[in-house]
C-alpha cells in the first residue's frame, strides 16, 4: 500500500506557482520522498527526490518538513503543459516504487 | 529515456495469452513492469536485474517475464481475464539514482 496521502485534485492558474502537498507521516529514517508525474497517455516521468534537505532542479523544488512527515512539490511558474497527475512516493532504496492515486493538477489559462 | 514498448495497443479475448516487449534495456540496468488500471496509479508487477527476477508484487503466476542480456525485456500474460485490461508500463532504472525510473509510454491491452 502507498504510504502517502495526496489531495485528489487541484487547480492552478497559468504562470502562478503550483504547490502540491503530500503527507507521509509513517516515513522511516532511510526512506526517500520521490515525485513523478504522468501526462495523459504517457508513462510516468521522474521529477525530483529528497531525503531531508530541500531540493531544486530545472523542473521543480521539493520542500520537506523538518520532521519529514510531509512535503510540498513546487512548480514555480506553471504552464498548461504541467497539467498531469502528480505522484508522491516514499521509497526505500532496494525496494520498489509504490504509486498511490496521485493529485490531478489542472493548469488553467 | 528511449524506452520503447510494443505493441502500443492490442485487443485480446479471454483465455488468450499476450507478450509485451520493452527495449532497449542496456547492461547494468534493471527493468520493472507495472500495470495501470484506468483512474489508478501504476501497480508494481515485478523487477528483473541481470536477467533474474529480483522482486515481485502481488500478481498471479499468469504474469511472467524475461530480461535479455543488453537488449530488452518481455512480459507474458497467459489465460487472460477481463480484469487484465490495463496500461502496462515498462521502466528501466537509472545508473545513477536507484529510484529514478525511465518509463515507456506503455502498451494498452483490452481483453474482451
Amino acid at each position: 500500500d502507498a504510504k502517502t496521502t495526496q489531495p485528489t485534485s487541484m487547480d492552478c492558474a497559468e504562470g502562478r506557482a503550483a504547490n502540491l502537498p503530500c503527507n507521509h507521516s509513517t516515513i522511516s529514517g532511510n526512506e526517500y520522498v520521490y515525485w513523478y508525474r504522468q501526462i495523459h497517455s504517457q508513462g510516468p516521468q521522474y521529477i525530483i527526490h529528497g531525503l531531508k534537505n530541500n531540493e531544486t532542479n530545472e523542473m521543480a523544488s521539493l520542500i520537506i518538513t523538518e520532521d519529514r512527515k510531509s512535503s510540498t512539490l513546487i512548480l514555480p511558474h506553471a504552464t498548461l503543459r504541467d497539467t498531469a497527475v502528480y505522484y508522491c512516493i516514499v521509497y526505500n532504496q532496494g525496494g520498489k516504487l509504490i504509486f498511490g492515486q496521485g493529485t490531478e493538477l489542472s493548469v488553467k489559462p | 529515456a528511449g524506452v520503447t514498448q510494443t505493441p502500443r495497443y492490442l485487443i485480446k479475448t479471454r483465455g488468450q495469452q499476450v507478450t509485451l516487449r520493452c527495449s532497449p534495456i542496456s547492461g547494468h540496468s534493471s527493468v520493472s513492469w507495472y500495470q495501470q488500471a484506468p483512474g489508478q496509479g501504476p501497480q508494481f508487477i515485478f523487477e528483473y536485474a541481470n536477467e533474474l527476477r529480483r522482486s515481485e508484487g502481488n500478481f498471479p503466476n499468469r504474469f511472467s517475464g524475461r530480461q535479455f542480456h543488453d537488449c530488452c525485456s518481455e512480459m507474458n500474460v497467459s489465460a487472460l481475464e477481463l480484469g487484465d485490461s490495463a496500461l502496462y508500463l515498462c521502466a528501466r532504472s537509472s545508473r545513477e539514482e536507484i529510484g529514478e525510473l525511465f518509463f515507456g509510454e506503455g502498451s494498452r491491452l483490452t481483453v474482451l
